[in-house]
């Protein structure tokens, strides 16, 4: 079964650095999503992304933060200048419209700031 | 925009037992429910969902009702085992296509032997 995969599975940046997590999503979805998850607490959504555009994003998703889609198969999420409450899982997600609602996660970036 | 509650933190139920997690919306617009399992560490994973035309849906040892009026939904688990224990996540979205998931704070499920 296909799954959305993510590198690094672990980044450690010292704060003010700039860090770029990268997502595959599932071939033939169309809806991409970075959500994160801060240790013990929910997951809260970042930004979603159709049509090589950002099509919603949350007030967490400020101008240190940006999504790309360089090729036909990447997803990127860069945080320009790290901050010690960047820490957190990050998760990419994907999903196909019009054939099914449900967004499928990939296995988390665990970015930790010093 | 779009609240989810989500009652209780944590559960601990003896294995074999029944559990029941309930969740509350604030948008009378959401239309689509999911449920999420996470195991330490791991991605959430996505365990049943319902929709709003839909009032009950089952799958095997797992359940979900819905009550549009109230804005309630609930998850059921039944004959719980031990690898049913876990952080679950209820969510709701508007519409389907690009809408964002808006999550619970997610119940921490123990199934004590």
């Amino acid at each position: 079964e296909p799954e959305v995969t993510q590198t690094p599975s672990h980044q450690v940046t010292q704060m003010g650095q700039e860090v770029i997590l990268r997502c595959v999503p599932i071939s033939n979805h169309l809806y991409f999503y970075w959500y994160r998850q801060i240790l013990g607490q929910k997951v809260e959504f970042l930004v979603s992304f159709y049509n090589n555009e950002i099509s919603e994003k949350s007030e967490i998703f400020d101008d240190q933060f940006s999504v790309e889609r360089p090729d036909g198969s990447n997803f990127t999420l860069k945080i320009r200048s790290t901050k010690l409450e960047d820490s957190a899982m990050y998760f990419c997600a994907s999903s196909e419209r019009g054939v099914t609602d449900t967004q499928y996660f990939g296995p988390g970036t665990r970015l930790t700031v010093l | 925009g779009e609240n989810v509650e989500q009652h209780p933190s944590t559960l601990s139920v003896q294995e074999g037992d029944s559990a029941v997690i309930k969740c509350t919306y604030s948008d009378s617009a959401s239309n689509y429910f999911p449920w999420y399992k996470q195991e330490l560490g791991k991605r959430p994973q996505l365990i049943i969902d319902i929709r709003s035309n839909v009032g009950e849906k089952k799958d095997q040892r797992i359940a979900v009702t819905l009550n549009k009026t109230a804005k309630h939904f609930s998850l059921h688990i039944t004959e719980t085992q031990p690898e049913d224990s876990a952080v679950y996540f209820c969510a709701a979205r508007r519409r389907s296509g690009d809408d964002k998931i808006i999550f619970g704070k997610g119940t921490r499920l123990h199934i004590l032997p």
